[in-house]
């Protein structure tokens, strides 16, 4: 099984600075890694897939980067509406679906 | 727009079973693989299963496996989760989602159901 780790898992920011995620897997996982965002008491939101490709409607300050086991998430200048827990996911086979920790972004 | 609702949740005793149901609106539903991802209380997201748009694939979690039965009607527009000899672990929020791609990620997620399983 391939494990995904999310650092930090805590990150303190203010609006208008930028964040900076981490999502390292166990082995690669090829460019086969998604982003989501979820705000509390809500679904998650699709955010990046593919590594690098912004879902429909995502702002452009949502980036994605990196491939094989090493992955970031950029949000490049915070908005409000931002402050959420942060998800990385892959499928590279048939052994299933896995999803990392999660990363807090909360207001300082 | 796409909209899924998810219903069926509820308490049930441990060793119990619950059916959770999936109604799928505003896209081509028997085009896109589906899935549940489960969310304990306070904690991470949890894949469980997924199924093929024709419903001949199917993968389980091995924390589900042998319990749980995903299946699919095409012609209703839904997704079901069929769950057996339910266990306090099991207890969480069920979401039903559609894959993207060839099911590498999920697009659009319902507001999920809850299913508790306590004495």
């Amino acid at each position: 099984e391939i494990v995904l780790t999310q650092s930090p898992a805590t990150l303190s920011l203010s609006p208008g600075e930028r964040a900076t995620l981490s999502c390292r897997a166990s082995q690669s996982v090829s460019s086969y890694l998604a982003w989501y965002q979820q705000k509390p008491g809500q679904a998650p939101r699709l955010l990046i897939y593919d590594a690098s490709n912004r879902a429909t409607g995502i702002p452009a300050r949502f980036s994605g980067s990196g491939s094989g086991t090493d992955f970031t998430l950029t949000i490049s200048s915070l908005e409000p509406e931002d402050f959420a827990v942060y998800y990385c996911q892959q499928r590279s086979n048939w052994w299933g679906f896995t999803f990392g920790p999660g990363t807090k972004v909360d207001i300082k | 727009q796409v909209q899924l609702v998810e219903s069926g949740g509820g308490l049930v005793k441990p060793g119990g079973s619950l059916r959770l149901s999936c109604a799928a609106s505003g896209f081509t539903f028997s085009d896109y693989y589906m899935s549940w991802i489960r969310q304990a209380p306070g904690k991470g997201l949890e894949w469980v299963s997924y199924i093929s748009s024709s419903g001949s694939t199917i993968y389980y979690a091995d924390s589900v496996k042998g319990r749980f039965t995903i299946s699919r009607d095409n012609a209703k527009n839904s997704l079901y989760l069929q769950m057996n000899s339910l266990r306090a672990e099991d207890t969480a929020v069920y979401y039903c989602a559609t894959c993207g791609g060839d099911c590498y990620f999920f697009v659009y997620w319902g507001q999920g159901t809850l299913v508790t399983v306590s004495s």
